[in-house]
């Protein structure tokens, strides 16, 4: 069974810098695709980022970034020009791909969660 | 584009009570899914159907926890008997298909079993 770890409870950061969230996971899967979660206090939950294992480039959406190491099982979070709106708690999550009969589906499993609180 | 709904938003009862939680999808979406996310852990999926038949439901406490999808739309999920280590948010999520990335969340349903 997969596991994902978010090793960092709670995280603060000043408006405009910049954090970095942790992740690893374990895995024996050699394709399946890794995601940021942001669930902010209203409690709806939005995708942030998603990665390819099969890509070695890391993904970049505008103020977010990751790092992925494969071979380390570390998929980590950059947040740049950090905002206010930033604060949520984010999700770390894995999926693999399953089969039951013909039908191929993803099944995410979820890290714990971190905590970001931006103070202006 | 309406997003996915969820009622009701909470839910309080007391243990041995019944309790049914409703879902609507984005339109158009042919999977949709049930999550457990008890206070300081991540959702757990529960339940994941494509239109109306069960993809995957092996984290489901089958002795207490139904889930239906009748028409391949909306949803329900009931605890019968609720324990109290039910207390948890119950988040509904859809996505376009199954093999697709992206899944979109409710707003969820906080139930607090006393």
């Amino acid at each position: 069974a997969q596991t994902v770890t978010q090793s960092q409870p709670e995280m603060s950061v000043q408006e405009a810098e910049t954090v970095t969230l942790s992740c690893t996971y374990d895995t024996s899967e050699s394709n399946y695709y890794l995601f940021w979660y942001k669930q902010p206090p209203s409690r709806q939950m939005i995708l942030v980022i998603r990665q390819e294992a099969y890509k070695q480039q890391n993904a970049t959406e505008n103020r977010f970034s990751v790092n992925f190491q494969k071979a380390a099982k570390s998929f980590s979070l950059k947040i740049s020009d950090s905002q206010l709106g930033d604060t949520a708690m984010y999700f770390c999550a894995f999926m693999k791909r399953s089969w039951n009969g013909g039908t191929s589906y993803g099944k995410l499993t979820f890290g714990q969660g971190t905590i970001l609180t931006v103070h202006p | 584009e309406a997003g996915v709904a969820q009622s009701p938003r909470y839910k309080i009862i007391e243990k041995r009570q019944s309790v049914a939680f409703w879902c609507n999808p984005i339109s158009g979406h042919a999977t949709l899914y049930w999550y457990q996310q008890i206070l300081g852990q991540g959702p757990k999926l529960l339940i994941q159907f494509q239109n109306n038949g069960v993809v995957d439901d092996s984290q489901l406490p089958k002795d207490r926890f139904s889930a239906e999808r009748l028409k391949g739309v909306d949803s329900t999920l009931k605890i019968q008997p609720a324990k109290l280590e039910d207390s948890a948010v119950y988040l509904c999520a859809s996505s376009l298909h199954t093999g697709s990335y992206e899944q979109y969340f409710g707003p969820g349903t906080r139930l607090t079993v006393t």
